[in-house]
């Protein structure tokens, strides 16, 4: 374990259902994120809690929301997802915003819409 | 956008010998790190490297930075089959409060 987990490990949802995935960290960081990977493309970034504030938004699609409520926890609530979402969502966390001692990955969520 | 980009995209040795990884970006960075991915898990941090440092050893690996090239490398000495995974790297431009990932380089070590 690398001290972030990530809840659900796989998830299989239809196009009209909504769902959660839960980020853990019990790391003292201070910084969260929510990272996509699909499959031959580099890691996109959707997400940047900072201090539980939301800095940046990388132009994602509204269907994904993002909830940091402390800074241990965050959340991204997904709704009415297409078959294109599917792809491993990661969390990370960092000691400071600016990464300057590197992310702490999650194992990642295989999220699979039908 | 501060991208990292690795080369080659995949490599497959045998066990014992060095992989060398490359890794190019296009602007100017305040450190420059490398991860490791198995397959369908999390990335994990391997090193990092500062913009004023050239060379970094930890363990089995070592790391250059040429920022006048704007690129790095990495290379792992005396591979093993437990090194087979995917390598990234990212960057973390000044100004940023994020790191940007490189498409990955697929190893493979054969026992």
């Amino acid at each position: 374990e690398t001290g972030v987990t990530q809840t659900p490990r796989h998830l299989v949802m239809g196009m009209t259902n909504k769902k959660s995935l839960k980020c853990e960290q019990h790391l003292g960081h201070n910084a969260m994120y929510w990272y996509k990977q699909s499959a031959k493309k580099p890691l996109e970034l959707m997400f940047v809690y900072s201090l539980e504030e939301r800095v940046e938004n990388n132009s994602v699609p509204s269907r994904f929301s993002p909830e940091c409520p402390n800074s241990s926890h965050l959340f991204l609530h997904l709704h009415t997802l297409q078959p294109e979402d599917s792809a491993l969502y990661l969390c990370a966390s960092s000691q400071d915003p600016k990464g300057n001692y590197g992310y702490t990955f999650g194992s990642g969520t295989r999220l699979t819409v039908v | 956008s501060q991208q990292g980009e690795e080369d080659p995209q995949a490599l497959s040795i045998q066990e014992g010998e060095n992989a060398t990884m490359n890794c190019s970006y296009k602007t100017s960075i305040n450190n420059l790190q490398w991860y490791r991915q198995n397959s369908g898990r999390g990335l994990v941090h391997l090193i990092l490297i500062r913009s004023n440092e050239r060379e970094k050893h930890s363990g089995r690996l070592r790391v250059t930075l040429d920022t006048s090239k704007k690129s790095s490398s990495l290379l792992i000495t005396a591979s093993r089959a437990a090194d087979t995974a995917s390598y990234f790297c990212a960057t973390d431009a000044w100004g940023n409060n994020r790191l940007a990932f490189g498409k990955g380089n697929q190893v493979v070590v054969i026992p």
